[in-house]
């Protein structure tokens, strides 16, 4: 089973320029996250989406920052305009469906987008 | 507001030595999860392992065992006769709001290198 799919990989673009991270979800999984990681501020959520649903924004640092989630397998992370402090490793992760007593399940990570606005 | 601490910035051991890595964490409500995951130089993050708050047993898998313990808001992680291949950034999480998804804040992680 594949795991979650994030592209690009790296993504270079110059100040000013939009960029689109894109993110495929493992199949089956109902809630996805989109975290950000810097050397000054670690790991941080940026927002999640529950049922394709956005359900928590408030990581979102900027209006230049949005996330849409259009369909249960795909969701996009879209930063314009860019700027040289947006540069950070962007992480997108899935969680299943909670079953049963399983109150909350553990998240599934991509291997990260590794943005670099010069 | 939920807090999740690694006071251990980086630890270096030689192989097959024993390393813990401590997490201590902060949380007002009763119910929640512990997680840990591994972040290699490949720079994926790997989930290890999690632990709601209501089972304060020890946990052995291999040479990794984890001290969950409440009295204390601490979460340690111990790596026996380390391995090389132990070399990561490991981070320390917590999750509330069991009703909704795994929201997770995390510690700022500790790196290990393990060293012939």
């Amino acid at each position: 089973d594949a795991g979650v799919i994030q592209s690009p990989r790296h993504e270079v673009t110059e100040m000013g320029q939009e960029v689109t991270l894109r993110c495929k979800p493992i199949s089956g999984h109902n809630s996805l996250f989109w975290y950000r990681q810097t050397m000054m501020r670690g790991l941080e959520l940026l927002i999640y989406f529950n049922n394709n649903v956005p359900i928590d924004d408030s990581g979102m640092p900027e209006d230049r920052f949005s996330a849409k989630m259009p369909n249960a397998s795909f969701s996009t992370l879209k930063i314009q305009p860019s700027e040289p402090r947006d540069s950070a490793v962007y992480f997108c992760a899935s969680s299943p469906r909670r079953t049963g007593h399983s109150m909350n399940t553990e998240a599934f990570f991509g291997q990260g987008t590794r943005l670099t606005v010069v | 507001a939920q807090k999740v601490t690694q006071a251990q910035t980086e630890i270096s051991v030689v192989e097959k030595e024993d390393v813990t890595l401590d997490c201590v964490y902060e949380t007002r409500d009763t119910t929640y999860y512990l997680f840990w995951y591994k972040q290699p130089p490949s720079g994926e993050l790997v989930f290890l392992i999690r632990r709601n708050s209501f089972d304060e047993q020890n946990e052995i898998s291999g040479r990794y065992s984890w001290n969950f313990q409440k009295s204390t808001s601490s979460f340690n992680f111990t790596i026996t006769a380390s391995q090389v291949v132990d070399s990561a950034v490991y981070f320390c999480a917590l999750s509330e709001n069991p009703g909704t998804a795994s929201k997770l804040t995390f510690g700022t992680g500790t790196r290990l290198q393990v060293t012939l």
